[in-house]
Order: C-alpha cells, then sequence, then structure tokens
C-alpha cells in the first residue's frame, strides 16, 4: 500500500504567520490527493481535493500544491479558527491511505 | 444541507461484534458511495472498506478482510458497520463519509466512539 508521510508532526505557529505543510507518498499518486482539517472534538472536513481544489467554506489563504510523490498545504495567515490537525490522503490506489497528521498550534 | 449521524457510543467486551449506522439525510443514499474510516488514540485515520449504495458492492481493506462487513439499506437511507472479533486494538472513533466521485471522503459522520474493554 501507499504509505504517506507528513511532516512536521508539529508546527507553532504566531496568528498572522504563514504555515507550510509537507505530505510526501511512497510512490506516485499523480494530483489524486486529499487534505482534511480536523479541530478537537469534531470529524475530519474536507479541505482540498485534486492536490490544488479548496472545498467549499474555506477560505483563499489555504492553497494546496504538488503532483507526483511530493505535496504542501499552505496556510499564508493564520487565523485562530485555523489551529487544528491537518491529515493528507491519497486516493490514487486502493487501499485508501492518509498521513500520520501534522497538528498547527499556537 | 448533506448529513451523516451515526448511532451513540458502544462498550463491547474482547471477541464481540460491533454495528454501527450512518444515517443520511439531505441526499439520497443510492447516490453516493460511503467509506468507513477508523482513527485510535494515537494512530492515524485508516481506511476500512467502502460500500456503493446503488448496487450493494463492497471493497475492504485487506488488514480487516474476514472481521469487517459493510451494508446499506436504501429503504432506511443508513450504511451500517460491523466490525467482529474486536480487540482492545479496535477502541477508537469510526466515521462514516460520502464519496461523490470514488475518490475522497466529502462529507463525515457525526463520528461512533467503540471501547473494547473487559
Amino acid at each position: 500500500e501507499i504509505v504517506m508521510t507528513q511532516s512536521p508532526a508539529t508546527l507553532s505557529v504566531s496568528p498572522g504567520e504563514r504555515a507550510t505543510l509537507s505530505c510526501r507518498a511512497s510512490q506516485s499518486v499523480s494530483s489524486n490527493l486529499a487534505w482534511y482539517q480536523q479541530k478537537p472534538g469534531q470529524a475530519p472536513r474536507l479541505l482540498i481535493s485534486g492536490a490544488s481544489t479548496r472545498a467549499t467554506g474555506f477560505p483563499a489563504r489555504f492553497s494546496g500544491s504538488g503532483s507526483g510523490t511530493e505535496f504542501t498545504l499552505t496556510i499564508s495567515s493564520l487565523q485562530s479558527e485555523d489551529f487544528a490537525v491537518y491529515y493528507c490522503q491519497q486516493y490514487d490506489k486502493w487501499p485508501r491511505t492518509f498521513g500520520q497528521g501534522t497538528k498547527v498550534e499556537i | 444541507e448533506v448529513q451523516l449521524i451515526q448511532s451513540g457510543t458502544e462498550v463491547k467486551k474482547p471477541g464481540a461484534t460491533v454495528r454501527i449506522s450512518c444515517n443520511v439525510s439531505g441526499y439520497i443514499l443510492s447516490a453516493y458511495k460511503i467509506h468507513w474510516v477508523q482513527q485510535a488514540p494515537g494512530r492515524r485515520l485508516v481506511w476500512l472498506g467502502l460500500v456503493d449504495p446503488d448496487d450493494g458492492q463492497t471493497m475492504y481493506a485487506e488488514k480487516f478482510q474476514g472481521r469487517v462487513i459493510i451494508t446499506a439499506d436504501t429503504s432506511s437511507e443508513t450504511a451500517y458497520l460491523s466490525l467482529s472479533s474486536l480487540t482492545s486494538e479496535d477502541t477508537a472513533l469510526y466515521y462514516c463519509a460520502t464519496d461523490v466521485y470514488g475518490s475522497y471522503m466529502d462529507v463525515w459522520g457525526t463520528g461512533t466512539a467503540v471501547i473494547v474493554s473487559s
């Protein structure tokens, strides 16, 4: 199965700063990569699909890029509501697999 | 608005079977596939499998083959996850999620906690 590896495990950022999260696949997944946001006590929520297409309800400060094996999620100017855990997931091959998550904290 | 409402917390003994439900609203169950995902404490999200409610076809993760059964009842707009031979390793939150395009998980359910303890 495809192993997804995220870095860093924890990212400490101040409000207003830029956050860059990485996700690497053990083999190419083309652009079949999604990002999810999960806040404490809540279910994950689709943030990005197709590596770069933002889901409904998320502002433009969230952007995704990459293809093949290397992907990046960028939050341009962190707001208080953005502090959460972010997961990447590949949907190129079965089984669907997730990264271990990056916690974005203050 | 698409919503997936899951059944409540389950406490089971080792070796038992748990059945979790996922009732959908805001769309017709048969329109989209349903995934099930496990989130155990301190561990990454793990995909268990999916069902196509339109024809009942299923696909399961190899790790759970033989222990997992996913079904869908279109008459009640509800999908189900059954997991048998439970161990403490199965203590986790379980989520259902829709899949509109046969790919990623668009909308997630409310989650169901399963606690396996003797």
